[in-house]
């Protein structure tokens, strides 16, 4: 168990829709990133948050945008979803420090349908 | 941009022989190198990394990666693999950069692990 929390553990849904993922990072970790894992992009970062504050994009797609609430938590939203939108999503965390380890959650798999 | 490769879709293996998992990379700078792994329908864990130091580094479950400068390899090994081993292994970099928005990790596409009995 890395510390990192994810849910839900499965959404379905369908085009058009609007979903929100959740992720609480470890105890005392200010970073939050996100990835997407799917079979044709592999795993691609997509954005990360330092203490409350966007720090990095990655392959992040317009429709989709993330924040970062005080106590650290953060969620990911993905609007007007799109059949290709289905993967599984992972959150991960870290301290903050220059050689720091990300650690993952068990991810969230999206099917739109 | 910083880059990882994995040649291998797939590496099989006895148990109880040795193997080893291949990983070259491409980092402006002294690279920051990860190994990952990844069970079916579980997230990814965090086998070792390279930070600076030892080329031979030393992580869980018995696993070790040696780093190679010249030859931009970061190869996974382990002396006697077990069938409890086979697995989905990613390897990822990113670089030295002080900058805490410029730590996003670039991961490999993956070598799938198969441990026969």
């Amino acid at each position: 168990d890395s510390g990192v929390t994810q849910t839900p553990k499965h959404l379905i849904t369908a085009t058009g829709q609007r979903v929100t993922l959740r992720c609480s990072p470890r105890s005392g970790d200010l970073s939050v990133y996100w990835y997407q894992q799917s079979l044709d992009q592999g795993l691609q970062f997509l954005i990360q948050y330092y203490n409350g504050e966007e720090r990095a994009k990655g392959n992040i797609l317009e429709r989709f945008s993330a924040q970062q609430f005080p106590d650290l938590h953060s969620e990911l939203n993905l609007s007007s979803l799109e059949l290709g939108d289905s993967a599984l999503y992972f959150c991960a965390s870290s301290p903050g420090t220059f050689t720091d380890t990300q650690y993952f959650g068990p991810g969230t798999r999206l099917t739109v349908l | 941009a910083q880059s990882v490769a994995q040649p291998e879709d797939q590496v099989n293996v006895a148990e109880g022989n040795p193997l080893t998992v291949k990983c070259t990379y491409s980092v402006s700078g002294n690279p920051y190198l990860f190994w990952y792994v990844q069970y079916p329908n579980r997230g990814l864990q965090f086998l070792l990394k390279y930070i600076t130091g030892d080329n031979l580094v030393k992580g869980s479950y018995g696993f070790e990666a040696e780093f190679n400068k010249s030859q931009t390899s970061f190869h996974l090994k382990k002396p006697s693999a077990l069938v409890s081993d086979s697995a989905l292994y990613f390897c990822a970099v990113r670089g030295p950069s002080m900058d805490t928005g410029r730590r996003a990790l670039t991961f490999g596409s993956g070598t799938r692990l198969q441990v026969q009995p």
